[in-house]
């Protein structure tokens, strides 16, 4: 079965320090992986996939598939990098995402 | 095009009614997805559209459980004879058109509570 695991449910660090969210998964086959992120009030939303190998506001996520992780990193946190942050797994050949439960990053000045 | 939008974005009914919620999809979205969403939990998958076929449908989607796409464009999801249990948020999200990578579009949700 599918699995996604964030292990933990609050990260809080000072501004400029850095973060480094966990995801884990399960998969057999060869997944895609995907970090959601959603800001207070507003809806969640695409940062990046593992795909495009791409950074965004700062953010970089590696898949590792020996270790099966997908660890979400940013060398210098920023306040409004504050957010519940969500990693995702989409099996090839489907639609659905399937989601861990979520890390909510508190940054602090 | 403001995104994918839902209605009502809160609803509050008795245990044993029926409830109705509707999303609008991005318009040359093809793709649409229902999620719930409890506390503390992520997003859990319900069902999936591509245009007007359901082609998947979670266990979690019990009998009493219904959703449609009947043109292809906007969908609605029924939960009759509710309980308690299924206060959550119902997110709706869609995918497609015309876009190098799969990435799935979330509306803003309805949060449905059963009292």
């Amino acid at each position: 079965a599918q699995r996604v695991t964030q292990p933990e449910k609050l990260l809080s660090v000072f501004k400029g320090a850095p973060v480094e969210l966990k995801c884990n998964y399960s998969y057999s086959g060869s997944p895609e992986l995907f970090w959601y992120v959603q800001y207070s009030r507003q809806r969640l939303q695409l940062l990046l996939r593992h795909i495009s190998r791409e950074s965004i506001k700062g953010f970089t996520a590696d898949l590792n598939k020996g270790e099966t992780s997908f660890h979400l990193k940013k060398p210098f946190a920023q306040e409004e990098d504050s957010a519940m942050y969500y990693c995702a797994l989409k099996n090839t050949g489907f639609q659905k995402l399937v989601f861990g439960t979520g890390t909510r990053l508190l940054v602090s000045p | 095009d403001t995104g994918v939008s839902q209605d009502p974005r809160h609803k509050i009914t008795k245990r044993g009614q029926n409830v109705t919620f509707r999303c609008d999809p991005i318009s040359e979205h093809n793709r649409l997805y229902w999620y719930r969403q409890t506390l503390g939990q992520g997003p859990e998958f319900l069902t999936y559209f591509q245009n007007e076929a359901q082609l998947e449908k979670s266990r979690l989607l019990s009998d009493r459980f219904s959703a449609e796409r009947p043109k292809g464009s906007f969908s609605t999801l029924e939960i009759q004879r509710t309980e308690q249990g299924d206060s959550a948020m119902y997110l709706c999200a869609s995918s497609g058109g015309v876009t190098l990578y799969y990435e799935q579009y979330f509306g803003p949700g309805t949060r449905l509570t059963v009292t």
